[in-house]
Parts: C-alpha cells; sequence; structure tokens
C-alpha cells in the first residue's frame, strides 16, 4: 500500500460527460501529480501541483483541469468526454522539492467512456 | 529533446532465469533515474533510485545500473519469479529548478513462465 488513495476505482461514462476523479496523498506529501495511462501506452505526465498551486503542467487537454484542495487532495476533473479518453488515470504524490524524492502511485481509476 | 527509450518492449523467460533491460535517456542535466515495476492494471512501484555519482544500487533481485557517461542504465533481475511478470518503468529526472518534471520510458513487459 504506497499510502496514496484514489477515488474511484473504476468509473464507466457515456461521451460528452463529466467526472471528477479524486486522490489524497499520503500523509505528508505536498506535491500531486496525474498520470495518463492507456491501454498499451506509456505513462503520460498531466499535471502536478505542490502545496495548492499549480508547479507544471504536461499533455494535459483544455478538457480537463485539476486543483488541489487546502487538505492537500487533489480533484482531476475531464469534461466532454471522448472514448479515447478511456483510460487509467494515475496519482502520485511525493514531498516536493527537488532532487532525490521518490513519488508514490496510487492504484489509479479505471475510466471507460462508452 | 529530452527522451527516455527502454529496450527490449517486451521479453518472455522461464521461471528461474536471469534477465537484463535496458534503458537509454537523453535527458540532460541529469539529477536521477528510478526503475518502477508495474504490476497490471496496479500503480507503479517505485524498485530503484540512482543519482549521477552511483553505479549500481541493489534491490533484493533487483540491480539497477547506471553509467552517466553514455546515459544508460540496466535493471537485471536474477532468478526471476513469476511474480516478477509486470512492465519495468524507467524514469528520469533532470536538475531543474522548480517542477518536478520526470522523463517516463513506454516500459518492458516481462513476462515469467513457468
Amino acid at each position: 500500500d504506497s499510502g496514496v488513495t484514489q477515488t474511484p476505482k473504476h468509473l464507466i461514462t457515456a461521451t460528452g460527460q463529466r467526472v471528477t476523479l479524486r486522490c489524497s496523498p499520503r500523509s505528508g506529501d505536498l506535491s500531486v501529480y496525474w498520470y495518463q495511462q492507456s491501454l498499451d501506452q506509456g505513462l503520460q505526465f498531466l499535471i502536478q501541483y505542490y502545496n495548492g498551486e499549480e508547479r507544471a503542467k504536461g499533455n494535459i487537454l483544455e478538457r480537463f483541469s485539476a486543483q488541489q484542495f487546502p487538505d492537500l487532495h487533489s480533484e482531476l476533473n475531464l469534461s466532454s468526454l471522448e472514448l479515447g479518453d478511456s483510460a487509467l488515470y494515475f496519482c502520485a504524490s511525493g514531498r516536493g522539492g527537488r532532487t532525490g524524492n521518490t513519488i508514490y502511485f496510487g492504484e489509479g481509476s479505471w475510466l471507460t467512456v462508452v | 529533446k529530452n527522451q527516455v527509450e527502454q529496450s527490449p518492449q517486451s521479453l518472455i523467460i522461464l521461471e528461474g532465469k536471469n534477465c537484463t533491460l535496458q534503458c537509454n535517456y537523453t535527458v540532460s542535466p541529469f539529477s536521477n533515474l528510478r526503475w518502477y515495476k508495474q504490476d497490471t492494471g496496479r500503480g507503479p512501484v517505485s524498485l530503484t533510485i540512482m543519482t549521477f555519482s552511483e553505479n549500481t544500487k541493489s534491490n533484493g533481485r533487483y540491480t539497477a545500473t547506471l553509467d552517466a557517461d553514455t546515459k544508460q542504465s540496466s535493471l537485471h533481475i536474477t532468478a526471476s519469479q513469476l511474480s516478477d511478470s509486470a512492465s519495468y518503468i524507467c524514469v528520469v529526472r533532470p536538475d531543474q529548478t522548480g517542477a518536478n518534471n520526470l522523463f517516463f520510458g513506454t516500459g518492458t513487459r516481462l513476462t515469467v513462465i513457468p
């Protein structure tokens, strides 16, 4: 158990809909990262938050947004969903800061868009 | 362009045999390199993390090597077990201030058969 909690574990929704994925980082971790992993694809970095503020942005679509709340949990909002958004979405957390920090992954949220 | 490439893409070995996975990167300047193990449908779990000055690091039956001059790393698995079947992901962190960017390889899918 990495200590990173993601909900829901599985989600099936229709095209055009909007979903929210939730992540609770490990106790004491200030950084939260979101990644997308499509079938047979590598992990694609979406966005990072550090202590409530956006720190880095990757290949995140404009239809997607995220935020980190004062209690450090984070939500990833996916809107106007398309079939191609079906993927495993991972949240990871870390201490933040600079070098040598291991990041710990949650078990992921499986999103299926039909 | 910062890249991380892994080989082979997939590998099948007999239980009890050894294997070596390769990771070549062009990320520069370089801070550290990590190997993660990802079971199917699960979150990646950190195996090792190596900094610029480290040449080798072991974690049980897993031994990672790093040649920072040639920008190559390998993960050697000895006496493989069925539970080693997973994807192994090489992750490189550049030496940058600010954003905690990581560059992910697409992984090597290892299958250990009895």
